[in-house]
């Protein structure tokens, strides 16, 4: 079975502040893509980041950074020095060819960031 | 290019009445897929299409749902005699597909349609 879990539901936090999103995936396949997503209040869905399962090199994107460690299925996003406009839903989401490409999506995490 | 486009955005409709929406995918993209998100969710998947060929449908959707692509362009979703849980908000997204390769998705911003 494949899976995404975000466990954190929501998260506030003041401006300036280093904030990390957790994404645990679960997938038997050996080659899989994982995403991140972010939907603003506006409600479109922004692609951030794609990661192969073969690439597992940290990746650093200006004030975002994703930590992707194959040992612990996780592929973490960590936004450092948070702004009020990166409040918004994330979601993390799995694919691979296996399942027709479609993708599996978290739940999502709300980030708040505040003043 | 311009993106990902939907039509309309908001749609206001009577249980029972029949709505159709539209989406324009990125021209060059050969997958378009139509999702459903409600409150607190993340997108559920409903169909997809590969060009024109719809390949595949989700086992949730009802068959008030059907979805077109015509000629591998743009995309129409319809659903038939609307009933109050429908209200929710259709994506639209679209990738080029090549190889085996898992490509990002690129969304339409959304119709969103309550139902009364």
């Amino acid at each position: 079975a494949q899976k995404v879990t975000q466990a954190q539901t929501e998260i506030s936090v003041v401006e300036k502040e280093d904030v990390t999103l957790d994404c645990v995936y679960e997938t038997r396949d050996t080659t899989y893509y994982l995403f991140w997503y972010k939907q603003p209040p506006s409600g479109e869905l922004v692609f951030l980041i794609r990661r192969n399962s073969f690439d597992e090199q940290n990746e650093i994107s200006g004030r975002y950074s994703w930590n992707f460690q194959k040992s612990t299925s996780s592929f973490n996003f960590t936004i450092t020095a948070s702004q009020v406009v990166d409040s918004a839903v994330y979601f993390c989401a799995l694919g691979n060819a296996g399942n027709n490409r479609k993708l599996i999506w978290g739940l999502g995490t709300s980030l708040a960031v505040n003043p | 290019d311009t993106g990902v486009s939907q039509d309309p955005r908001h749609k206001i409709t009577k249980r029972g009445q029949n709505v159709t929406f539209r989406c324009d995918p990125i021209s060059e993209h050969n997958r378009l897929y139509w999702y459903r998100q409600t409150l607190g969710q993340g997108p559920e998947f409903l169909t997809y299409f590969q060009n024109e060929a719809q390949l595949e449908k989700s086992r949730l959707l009802s068959d008030r749902f059907s979805a077109e692509r015509p000629k591998g362009s743009f995309s129409t979703l319809e659903i038939q005699r609307t009933e109050q849980g429908d209200s929710a908000m259709y994506l639209c997204a679209s990738s080029l597909t090549t190889g085996l390769a898992v490509n990002e998705q690129f969304f339409g911003p959304g119709t969103r349609l309550t139902v009364l």
